[in-house]
């Protein structure tokens, strides 16, 4: 079937708005990662999902940044007051369980002007 | 000690020769071991994974296990130019967030 789907693939926005990023997993896939990748760096782990909820959200940097994922499919990465630090590519992946390979998206690419 | 650790590169191979990859890891506990490949402005592709308990080769790709060193290898036989590309060490941590190397840079020279 179709494979993890991101959108927006691009996203610009000035300092202090607020963004939604958002995830379809593959079908089936009953958990859900985010990542944040900045250039020349590993992608770094945000929040896990397994089925609705966050099952780790040890990642995420402060308390401007939210998930969720309210049916168990689809999440959205939420990010308030957005600051120049936040750019970078943020990642989706999901696997069909817990411990089972992780299959990426295309990204998000955010840009804070 | 970062948790996992590739050298950056660039690593540059004829093509036609064996590729290869190394990653060391810091938890003696680790089970299982994973290898993107990122190409330029794309996103990680899962190529390959192996468990504590072997080697896997899959193609033209194999991946190797020391435990005893703490490393894991990825060895690319008749490389092509397509592989160039950066490849991606991922080790999970609390069994399910991947910790990620910086990436080795690999380039095949024609």
């Amino acid at each position: 079937g179709a494979g993890v789907s991101q959108t927006p693939s691009n996203k610009v926005t000035e300092k202090g708005k607020y963004v939604e990023l958002r995830c379809d997993p593959i079908s089936g896939h009953t958990a859900l990662y985010w990542y944040r990748q900045s250039l020349g760096q590993g992608p770094e782990f945000l929040i896990y999902f397994q089925g609705t909820g966050a099952a780790d959200d040890s990642g995420l940097p402060n308390d401007r940044f939210f998930a969720v994922r309210p049916e168990g499919s689809v999440s959205t990465l939420k990010i308030q007051r957005t600051e120049r630090g936040d750019s970078a590519v943020y990642l989706c992946a999901s696997s069909s369980d817990r411990g089972k390979p992780q299959h990426f998206g295309d990204g998000t690419r955010l840009s804070i002007l | 000690q970062k948790e996992v650790e590739q050298n950056s590169g660039p690593l540059s191979v004829p093509e036609g020769a064996i590729a290869s990859l190394n990653c060391t890891y810091s938890d003696r506990g680790s089970q299982s071991f994973f290898w993107y490949r990122q190409y330029s402005g794309k996103s990680p592709e899962l190529i390959m994974f192996i468990y504590s308990n072997g080697d896997k080769e899959d193609g033209r790709f194999t991946a190797q296990l020391n435990k005893a060193s703490q490393y894991v290898s990825l060895l690319i036989r008749d490389s092509q130019p397509s592989d160039s590309a950066t490849y991606l060490c991922a080790v999970p941590r609390a069994g399910e967030k991947l910790t990620f190397g910086t990436g080795t840079r690999l380039t095949i020279i024609p």
